[in-house]
């Protein structure tokens, strides 16, 4: 079956940039989509279709997927962005939606 | 914009059926746009996908799941069901049910979850 691989943690200090990426087997040949969950929330769709955001989310919010790696990117990051971040794709192969495990942003 | 709510026992038996059913407001079920699936979230681990469900009633469902999980549709009444069968303490979590956009699923709306504790 289809994995994906995201680092457990990222820190990153106020107003810098943060990256967090999701591995997987051509992974660019697939659309990926990432989630923001906050403590106790549910998931919110941030990133869609590797790029594409939904109506709401700010523009510091992109992605880009090529290869074997997608990469979630925040620019200035603040408190408020201190959350669980998932990747996702669905995996036509097994007719399976894949999470990653998850990472853990903290905005030092 | 679609909003999701789920229902059903907090609590369930070591060896009993999780049953929990999923009321859509604010569109169709009926739409061929989405696809309804469940996903769980075990006390501070990940998200994993149960299944899915479209309007026409095809299903998909997570390998590891697939002998002991029925999702159902109702598109009279604009809601889809889960039931998971001979549960063990390893499936106490969140329950989430979901919409699923188009054929890369994109999860757009998500119910609140429901915590299912499974104990004897």
């Amino acid at each position: 079956s289809y994995v994906l691989t995201q680092p457990p943690s990222v820190s990153e200090a106020p107003g810098k940039t943060a990256r967090i990426t999701c591995g997987g087997n051509n992974i660019g040949s697939k659309s990926v989509h990432w989630y923001q969950q906050r403590p106790g929330q549910a998931p919110v769709l941030v990133i869609f279709s590797d790029s594409d955001r939904p109506s709401g989310i700010p523009d510091r919010f992109s992605g880009s997927n090529s290869g074997n790696t997608a990469t979630l990117t925040i620019s200035r990051v603040d408190a408020g962005d201190e959350a669980d971040y998932f990747c996702q794709v669905w995996d036509s192969s097994s007719d399976h939606v894949v999470f990653g495990g998850g990472t853990k942003l903290t905005v030092l | 914009q679609l909003q999701l709510q789920e229902s059903g026992p907090g609590l369930v038996k070591t060896s009993e059926t999780l049953s929990l059913s999923c009321a859509v407001s604010g569109g169709s079920i009926s739409s061929s746009s989405y696809y309804w699936g469940w996903i769980r979230q075990s006390p501070g681990k990940g998200l994993e996908w149960i299944g899915s469900i479209y309007y026409s009633g095809k299903t998909y469902y997570r390998s590891s799941l697939k002998s002991r999980v029925t999702i159902s549709i109702d598109t009279s009444k604009n809601y889809f069901s889960l039931k998971l069968r001979s549960v063990i303490a390893a499936d106490t979590a969140v329950y989430y049910c979901a919409s699923l956009r188009g054929s890369f699923r994109v999860v757009d709306y998500w119910g609140q979850g429901t915590l299912v504790t499974v104990s004897s």
